[in-house]
């Protein structure tokens, strides 16, 4: 069936160190892939997407490309902030019949000054 | 600035007692959704409405019900709430289509002592 894989946390960085979190996925067809954020206290939201193999979203310094040949979904940023800790969310969504989004478990970024 | 709404932020509640979730959203979206989050930070899927007249059950088995009379509006009840019933529910929305945002509420954190 369709699935996603992200890597476990926590994940703790001092500031301005690279973020890799990694996210594969299983998947029929061709999905759109997401990332969401959740900071603490608060509802997800979306952080980017890419919607087709080559595609790389970006937003507020975050980028992931959509690797269809490794069947990932990366998530980078080149130099974290203690504001970027929340926990990380990677999701797909896939056309068909039941049309919801698939979510990862979720990786905890705790970013220390 | 997603324009999801719930209702209430945070419920401290006694066993036996009905409740009712509320979540509105003014985007005019077909498809609802109603997560529960546990303290792992993992989403469970467990009910979902394609449109007006239409709820399903989700991934999840609940004891909750839904309802969708009007687009907007998508509420959440357990009839006699328990302990185990304390955890995070998280409403969500979007429109149909595989590419589009699926926006979130910023959750009920709800208490069954």
């Amino acid at each position: 069936g369709n699935s996603v894989t992200q890597m476990e946390g926590p994940v703790t960085l001092s500031e301005e160190a690279f973020l890799t979190i990694n996210c594969t996925y299983t998947a029929t067809g061709y999905p759109s892939l997401f990332w969401y954020v959740q900071y603490p206290g608060e509802g997800l939201q979306l952080l980017l997407k890419a919607t087709k193999a080559d595609d790389k979203g970006s937003n507020k310094g975050f980028e992931a490309t959509y690797r269809k040949e490794t069947t990932s979904f990366h998530l980078e940023k080149g130099s974290v902030q203690v504001s970027d800790s929340a926990v990380y969310f990677c999701a797909l969504i896939y056309g068909g019949a039941t049309n919801k989004l698939i979510f990862g478990t979720g990786t905890l970024l705790a970013v220390q000054p | 600035e997603a324009d999801i709404y719930q209702t209430p932020r945070y419920l401290v509640i006694g066993t036996g007692k009905k409740i009712t979730l509320e979540c509105s959203q003014t985007m005019g979206h077909d498809k609802m959704y109603w997560y529960q989050q546990d303290p792992g930070m993992e989403l469970h899927l467990i009910h979902y409405s394609y449109g007006v007249n239409s709820t399903e059950k989700g991934d999840l088995s609940s004891e909750s019900t839904v309802s969708r009379i009007r687009t907007e509006h998508f509420p959440l009840t357990l009839e006699s709430a328990r302990p185990s019933h304390t955890s995070q529910y998280l409403c969500a929305s979007r429109q149909g289509g595989s590419y589009n945002e699926q926006f979130f509420g910023p959750g009920t954190r709800l208490t069954v002592l």
